[in-house]
Formats: C-alpha cells, sequence, structure tokens
C-alpha cells in the first residue's frame, strides 16, 4: 500500500525567505503526486501536480517541486515567502481512484 | 466556472441521529470522492465514485455510505452517529479520479453532541 511521509509537523520561516516542505513516498510504481495546500476551516486548493515527464514542475503561486525517483521525495519549495502562505500543506498520492495524504506540515510565517 | 459545493457547511446532530451531506461536482466531472479529515487522523479516504459506480471505499464502517447520480452529484450518509463522527468532511471531483487533478470543496463541519 502507499504511503506518504511528511517528516516536518510545523516550520517557521521569515517573510522573503526561501520554503521547502519535504515529502517521502512508498509506492511500487510511478506514482501520481500532488501537493495541496489549506487555509484554517477552508478546502483544499491544488498548488501543484506530477504525472510523468520534467522532474521539475511548476505550480501557482510561485511554488515548484521537484519529483526524485531515487529518493522517493517530491519536496515543494518556494525562493520567497509571503505572509499568506501561512497556512498547512499537505503532500498526497494518487491511485486506485483515492488520494493518500501525508500527515501535513503547518508553516508559519514571521514578519 | 464554479467551484466544488458543499452543502451544508455546518451541522449540528445529536448521537445516534443519521446525516446526509451532499456534493456538487465542478461540471464535466464524472468522479467524486470523499474524505474525513480529523485533527487525529488526517485525512482519510471515504469513498469514490464514477458514473454512479462506487470505485474504491476505505476503512470505515458500514455506517458511512454514499451515492452518485446520474448528473454526476454525490451524497454521503452516516448512519447512528458517534461523537467520534465530529469531522471536516470534503468532496472532491475531478474528469476521470486519480490520474486527473482533484479539485475539493469547502467542506462540511459536521459537530455531533
Amino acid at each position: 500500500a502507499q504511503s506518504v511521509t511528511q517528516p516536518d509537523i510545523h516550520i517557521t520561516v521569515s517573510e522573503g525567505a526561501s520554503l521547502e516542505l519535504r515529502c517521502n513516498y512508498s509506492y511500487g510504481a510511478t506514482p501520481y503526486l500532488f501537493w495541496y495546500v489549506q487555509s484554517p476551516g477552508q478546502g483544499l486548493q491544488l498548488l501543484l501536480k506530477y504525472f510523468s515527464g520534467d522532474t521539475l514542475v511548476q505550480g501557482i503561486k510561485g511554488f515548484e517541486a521537484e519529483f526524485k525517483r531515487s529518493q522517493s521525495s517530491f519536496n515543494l519549495r518556494k525562493p520567497s515567502v509571503h505572509w499568506s502562505d501561512a497556512a498547512e500543506y499537505f503532500c498526497a498520492v494518487g491511485n486506485d481512484y483515492k488520494l493518500s495524504f501525508g500527515a501535513g506540515t503547518t508553516v508559519t510565517v514571521r514578519a | 466556472k464554479a467551484g466544488v459545493t458543499q452543502t451544508p457547511r455546518y451541522l449540528i446532530k445529536t448521537r445516534g441521529q443519521q446525516v446526509t451531506l451532499s456534493c456538487s461536482p465542478i461540471s464535466g466531472h464524472r468522479s467524486v470522492s470523499w474524505y474525513q479529515q480529523t485533527p487525529g487522523q488526517g485525512l482519510q479516504f471515504l469513498f469514490e465514485y464514477f458514473s454512479e459506480t462506487q470505485r474504491n471505499k476505505g476503512n470505515f464502517p458500514g455506517r458511512f455510505s454514499g451515492r452518485q447520480f446520474s448528473n454526476s452529484r454525490s451524497e454521503m450518509n452516516v448512519s447512528t452517529l458517534e461523537l467520534g463522527d465530529s469531522a471536516l468532511y470534503l468532496c472532491a471531483s475531478s474528469v476521470e479520479g486519480t490520474n486527473t487533478e482533484a479539485f475539493f470543496g469547502q467542506g462540511t463541519r459536521l459537530t455531533v453532541v
């Protein structure tokens, strides 16, 4: 069965600094990979996805992620964080008509 | 283009009651899936429907059920509510399933008292 691990429960970053959120997955074949963001009390918004092809994918709001098959990782990055990026971020693997989510990483942005 | 619409947004029910939640997918999307989100268990998959057929079901008791209508709208039902069913229930729609992008609704916040 597939699983997703997000090692960091909480990250605090200064506004304007870079951000990297880690995601490791366990899955036999090439997975469908996603990053979602959730603001308090809201649904999930898709940031980006990886299905195949170029391993560096660009998403919305200036986010990008890199798929590394050798490390079973799909880390999310943003060069310069804005206060509005404070939220919870979820990595997910898609297979068999369902998404399996990591536990999430809460990002706090300090001024 | 309208997004995924879930109704109601908030719901308070008493233990032992039953509840029905509704989800209207994005126009043209035929796959609808449901997830339960709680602080302790995180996001857990409930079930997925495509063209009125359930293609996958998560590890939840039989009290949790769902269905999809011919217009792709979906409902989920929870019978004999327990305190532990308090959660944010999220619906997602996609064109075909997990090989295509899934878009989530705002969720229904269910509180069982």
